[in-house]
């Protein structure tokens, strides 16, 4: 255990249905990464924020993908009209950032999507 | 994006010492290198990173070379616990939208 859960750990859902997926980092972690990983693959980098501002997006796989952290705190990722090409292991992540340093980062245990 | 080439795959045995090496030729200044490792239906945990030449922790060793175009990680003495799929990352500080996992390389362990 990282000390950073997600919930579910696991989703099916039918195509065209929009999901929500929870992340709550490492409470004293100023950072938190979103990523998806298809079998086989490496994890994909989608988003991440610093506190509660999204400082990279550009990489979120299309508009039906958006992505909170309204207090700083806990996040989440929200897919609209999922599609069966949405089915994968959702990775969230969390460091900590303190000047120029960027520290590790504490994966969580992933929520499975899987779209019928 | 930072791109990094690692092989696909290496067998060893128990108690050997396991080497992989990463290539990055594209990495920037800012940028540092890190090692990840990954068990089925888990995450990916954190096993050790650096700028340049060599850091050591209780797990791992990583040799960085001058021109910081490639890495290697090793494992002494591995166990069957150490099967799993390692990721070579290069972390670019100032542009989190390069960040790119490879395909990772898997590690198998045998009696």
């Amino acid at each position: 255990d990282t000390g950073v859960s997600q919930d579910p750990r696991h989703k099916i859902t039918k195509r065209g249905q929009n999901v929500t997926f929870r992340c709550d980092p490492i409470s004293e972690h100023n950072r938190l990464y979103w990523y998806r990983q298809t079998l086989g693959q490496g994890p994909e980098f989608l988003t991440y924020f610093q506190n509660e501002a999204q400082l990279e997006k550009s990489r979120l796989l299309s508009d039906r993908f958006s992505a909170e952290r309204p207090k700083g705190s806990f996040s989440t990722l929200e897919i609209q009209r999922t599609e069966q090409g949405d089915s994968a292991m959702y990775l969230c992540a969390s460091s900590l950032k303190q000047g120029a340093n960027v520290y590790e980062q504490y994966f969580g245990p992933g929520t499975r999507l899987t779209v019928t | 994006l930072a791109k990094t080439t690692q092989p696909i795959s290496m067998d060893s045995y128990e108690g050997q010492e396991v080497n992989i090496t990463c290539s990055h030729n594209n990495i920037a200044t800012n940028d540092y290198i890190t090692w990840y490792q990954q068990f089925p239906s888990q995450g990916p945990r954190f096993i050790i990173q650096g700028y340049k030449t060599k850091v050591t922790n209780e797990v791992a060793s990583l040799f960085i070379p001058a021109d910081r175009k490639s890495s290697t990680l090793s494992l002494p003495r591995v166990s069957l616990s150490d099967t799993a799929v390692y990721y070579c990352l290069v972390v670019p500080t100032d542009s989190w939208g390069k960040l790119q996992f490879g395909a990772g390389t898997q590690v198998v362990v045998t009696p």
